[in-house]
């Protein structure tokens, strides 16, 4: 059970360039997210999913796009990156409830950098 | 407007010592609130999820306090230890569509 994986853990890439992140959960959550995470802020949700083949925007949804093809698989894509979106981005899996036990389970991060 | 507060930013305690953080919430309706820890470089793990019923909640060194009725959350962290530096974000969680909202995080180093 290695809970919520992501790759790569870093990336650099060039102004313009495209790129996927791939976060994979073998929890069998229905809920998945990922946020970015840049100094001094909290966490902002990018885009979210509720199911397989749903996704919907969060609060910082411009600039990249997601896909929800499998339940365990949860990708991040820029199509054309920007220095703005030089952040740490992280993925999240959670259960559909909203009580206590339904906690979130975060990766390891990706640590992105646009040139 | 829905927002999550912390403080302090920062705080630097001695091994050994005590220390607690807040956090205030304007979040409505609410759902949950959690403390994760955030050490450099890794994601969050959970260390209290607590209900608007769930006044108190402890998990090892860490027990965290919630007042629903004034929006107030602390964690109070006992008998600090070096692996305890780290950020520690309080999160609230939405009882619409349970949307999260995170704290900025309070960045605390224990030194020896």
């Amino acid at each position: 059970n290695a809970g919520v994986t992501q790759t790569p853990k870093f990336r650099v890439l060039k102004t313009g360039q495209s790129m996927t992140l791939l976060c994979a959960q073998d929890m069998n959550h229905e809920y998945m997210y990922w946020y970015r995470q840049d100094p001094g802020m909290g966490l902002r949700l990018i885009h979210y999913s509720v199911g397989e083949g749903t996704t919907a925007k969060g609060e910082v949804p411009d600039g990249y796009n997601v896909s929800r093809l499998k339940k365990q698989n949860f990708l991040l894509g820029l199509e054309s990156a920007a220095p703005s979106q030089t952040s740490v981005y992280f993925c999240a899996s959670s259960y559909s409830g909203t009580g206590r036990s339904y906690g979130y389970t975060f990766g390891s991060g990706t640590r992105l950098t646009v040139v | 407007k829905n927002q999550v507060e912390q403080s302090p930013q920062s705080l630097i305690i001695l091994e050994g010592k005590n220390c607690t953080l807040q956090c205030n919430y304007t979040v409505s309706p609410f759902s949950n609130l959690r403390w994760y820890k955030q050490d450099t470089g890794r994601g969050p793990v959970s260390l209290t999820i607590m209900t608007f019923s769930e006044n108190t909640k402890s998990n090892g060194r860490y027990t965290a306090t919630l007042d629903a009725d004034t929006k107030q959350s602390s964690l109070h962290i006992t008998a600090s230890q070096l692996s305890d530096s780290a950020s520690y974000i309080c999160v609230v969680r939405g009882s619409t569509l349970g949307r999260l909202y995170f704290g900025r995080g309070t960045q605390l180093t224990v030194w020896p």
